[in-house]
C-alpha cells in the first residue's frame, strides 16, 4: 500500500522561501520507473501541477513556476523535497505530493497525500 | 483559466445520469495525451476515478464511466448517488512548446439534487 504525507510550515512570510517534504512508503524512487508530483490546490480553486521527479532524476517543472521551483529526492528516507522561493499571498494554498508512475508523458496521480494548507501573510 | 475547460458545476436527481465535458485542445487531448479523472470530497485529497481515458481503479464502481474523442473527454455517472456529490477534475498532459507539463481541468462541482 502507498502512502505519502506532506511536512513544513503552515505560514510563511511574504518573500521567504517554503520548503516541504513528502514522506512516502510503499514504493521506492529508485525503482525504475518511479515518481513523485507536487500538486496545489488554493482554497476554492482548482488544482495546479507543480513539480515532478522521477526515480533516474529527471525533474520537470511548471512553466509559470519553473524559476521559483526546486524538486529534489533522498532516496534512502523514502522523501522528495520541494522548495518555493519568493513566497506571495497568491501562493497561499494546499500543497498535495503524489505518487505517479512514467506512462509516456501520460502520468496520473495516485495516490496522494492529505495535503497540507501553507498560508502566506506577513 | 485552465488549460483544460470544464462546466462550473452540474446537478442531477438521484438515479439519474449525469455527464461532465472536459474540452482541450491540438496540444493536449486532440495529440494523444491520456485524459484522467479525479473525485474530490470537501477537505480531502483527490482520488483517482478513471485513468488512461477510461479504465478504471480497483474499487470504484462500474457506475462511472469516461471517454475520450477529438479535443474532448467526457466522464458519465450513471444510477446517481448522493454521496457522489463532490468536485471532479480531468487532468492530462499539454505539450505546448511554451511550457508543456500536466494540466488539469478547473473541476466541477456535482450536485445531487
Amino acid at each position: 500500500q502507498i502512502t505519502l504525507k506532506e511536512s513544513g510550515p503552515t505560514l510563511v512570510k511574504p518573500t521567504e522561501t517554503l520548503t516541504l517534504t513528502c514522506s512516502f512508503s510503499g514504493f521506492s524512487l529508485s525503482t525504475r520507473g518511479m515518481g513523485v508530483a507536487w500538486i496545489r490546490q488554493p482554497p476554492g480553486k482548482a488544482l495546479e501541477w507543480l513539480a515532478l521527479i522521477y526515480w533516474d532524476d529527471d525533474k520537470r517543472y511548471s512553466p509559470s513556476l519553473k524559476s521559483r521551483l526546486t524538486i529534489t529526492k533522498d532516496t534512502s528516507r523514502n522523501q522528495v523535497v520541494l522548495t518555493m522561493t519568493n513566497m506571495d499571498p497568491m501562493d497561499t494554498a494546499t500543497y498535495h505530493c503524489a505518487h505517479t508512475t512514467w506512462e509516456l508523458l501520460s502520468n496520473w496521480f495516485d495516490p496522494w497525500g492529505p495535503g497540507m494548507l501553507v498560508t502566506v501573510s506577513s | 483559466q485552465s488549460v483544460l475547460t470544464q462546466p462550473p458545476s452540474v446537478s442531477g436527481a438521484p438515479g439519474q445520469r449525469v455527464i461532465i465535458s472536459c474540452t482541450g485542445g491540438t496540444s493536449n487531448i486532440w495529440a494523444g495525451y491520456d485524459v484522467h479523472w479525479y473525485q474530490q470530497f470537501p477537505g480531502a485529497a483527490p482520488k483517482l476515478l478513471i485513468y488512461g481515458n477510461n479504465k478504471r481503479p480497483s474499487g470504484v464502481p462500474d457506475r462511472f464511466s469516461a471517454s475520450k474523442s477529438g479535443t474532448s473527454a467526457s466522464l458519465a455517472i450513471t444510477g446517481l448517488q448522493a454521496d457522489d456529490e463532490a468536485d471532479y477534475y480531468c487532468q492530462s498532459y499539454d505539450s505546448t512548446l511554451s511550457g508543456p507539463g500536466w494540466v488539469f481541468g478547473g473541476g466541477t462541482k456535482l450536485t445531487v439534487l
